[in-house]
């Protein structure tokens, strides 16, 4: 069956960068876009951007341009999500969620999330 | 971008009642439109996409209809493990946006 498991917790202090990974197993890696959002404490969910794993190609959210970079290795089937300059704003769940073969798409199933915590 | 809204922020209804839960998005949005649940703790879970496609193995009680901007997950029979914050997002357009999500709570 499709799994996407994600890396531990992560505490970070402010203005330094995390990087999240997302193992992908039970599908061909290389044909599905992989989404990552984001959920801080007690809200909504924030879609932060796209990463075709086929070419590596990239498409973030305006908000997160500049401060993210999502990159794959085809070997692991691992999808990353770095996120840098951190605040105390980041501080949320970080989730990888597969999409299909189309960049806009519906996004199932989810990985677990990462909870990175931005704290001095 | 679009914006999508929920309605109502909560519901409260008893187990074996029927649910109705609405997102309006800013503008068109085509049948672009996803519902997902999630419980506490846990990561979302896809429920319909295409507003009204059930995901693999949801259950019939669940069902979406609309389009354009106004949508509908009716959820017909509330079983214990339907009480939970619902998601919409439209997938039309960049960037993909979710609504602020509907709690679900028992009456």
């Amino acid at each position: 069956q499709v799994q996407l498991v994600q890396s531990g917790a992560e505490v970070k202090k402010p203005g330094a960068s995390v990087k999240v990974s997302c193992k992908a197993s039970g599908y061909t890696f290389t044909s599905y876009y992989m989404h990552w959002v984001r959920q801080a404490p007690g809200q909504g969910l924030e879609w932060m951007g796209i990463i075709n794993p086929s070419g590596g190609s990239t498409s973030y959210a305006q908000k997160f341009q500049g401060r993210v970079t999502m990159t794959r290795d085809t070997s692991t089937s691992t999808v990353y999500m770095e996120l840098s300059s951190l605040r105390s704003e980041d501080t949320a769940v970080y989730y990888c969620a597969r999409g299909n073969s189309q960049q806009l798409a519906p996004v199932g199933p989810w990985g677990q999330g990462t909870l990175v915590t931005v704290s001095s | 971008e679009i914006v999508m809204t929920q309605s109502p922020a909560t519901l409260s209804v008893s187990p074996g009642e029927r649910a109705t839960l609405s997102c309006r998005a800013s503008q068109s949005v085509s049948s672009n439109l996803a519902w997902y649940q999630q419980k506490p703790g846990q990561a979302p879970r896809l429920l319909i996409y295409g507003a009204s496609t059930r995901a693999t193995g949801i259950p019939a009680r669940f069902s979406g209809s609309g389009s354009g901007t106004e949508f509908t997950l009716t959820i017909s029979s509330l079983q214990s493990e339907d009480f939970a914050v619902y998601y919409c997002q439209q997938y039309n357009n960049w960037p993909i946006t979710f609504g602020q999500g509907t709690r679900l709570e028992i009456k």
